[in-house]
């Protein structure tokens, strides 16, 4: 069974460029959360995905943004960047289906972003 | 603001000793409680969760909760160097809420 794959893995960007990450998730799974990771902050919850809806949305500026496919395929954008946006970038699915379920969160690889 | 708390280390024990993480969390209402490892360079993976008070065992691992301290443990039996990673804590809840709250998390380094 495939896992959750992410794309790009890593990428270089500038400062006020704008970035789009992919994220496939495990078949099946209708829930995608999208998280940054960094060595200061730790995993901080970007926002989840369910059923082309965006479901829950954590505390980050409305540079970040998302949407999900019909397919249950996620992307992340990111726009006019900032040097604190460096950092890892991780895409999650989950079977969870209703609130109040709990589910283990699979994780893709990451990718990697890097802001000069 | 639900937090979750945990040393940073690194906690560094020999090889074949117990190694004990712990995690604090803020809300009373968490319902649900996640143990994850993330080695270097690698996304984190689910080891161990627990919803009851008490201690719950899979193989070498031990997750310990206690509601009422609002304290959650884990416990690696016969520590092995490849246990050496980032271990995360993730709490969900209350009722509802089942986005998960991740601690910093502790790193751990079991030498020979």
């Amino acid at each position: 069974k495939a896992g959750v794959t992410q794309t790009p893995r890593y990428l270089i960007k500038t400062r006020g460029q704008q970035v789009t990450l992919s994220c496939s998730p495990i078949s099946g799974h209708r829930s995608v959360s999208w998280y940054q990771q960094t060595p200061g902050q730790g995993l901080q919850f970007l926002f989840e995905y369910f059923s082309e809806t965006q479901r829950n949305k954590g505390n980050f500026p409305g540079r970040f943004s998302g949407r999900q496919f019909s397919n249950s395929r996620s992307e992340m954008n990111v726009s006019t960047l900032e040097l604190g946006d460096s950092a890892l970038y991780l895409c999650a699915s989950s079977l969870v289906a209703l609130a109040g379920d709990t589910g283990e969160l699979f994780f893709g690889e990451g990718s990697r972003l890097t802001v000069l | 603001q639900k937090e979750v708390e945990q040393n940073s280390g690194p906690l560094s024990v020999p090889e074949g000793a117990i190694a004990s993480l712990n995690c604090t969390y803020s809300d009373r209402g968490s319902q649900s409680f996640f143990w994850y490892r993330q080695y270097s360079g690698k996304s984190p993976e689910l080891i161990m969760f627990i919803y009851s008070n008490g201690d719950k065992e899979d193989g070498r691992f031990t997750a310990q909760l206690n509601k009422a301290s609002q304290y959650v443990s884990l416990l690696i039996r016969d520590s092995q160097p490849s246990d050496s990673a980032t271990y995360l804590c993730a709490v969900t809840g209350p009722r509802g809420s089942y986005i998960p709250t991740f601690g910093r998390g502790t790193s751990l380094i079991v030498h020979p």
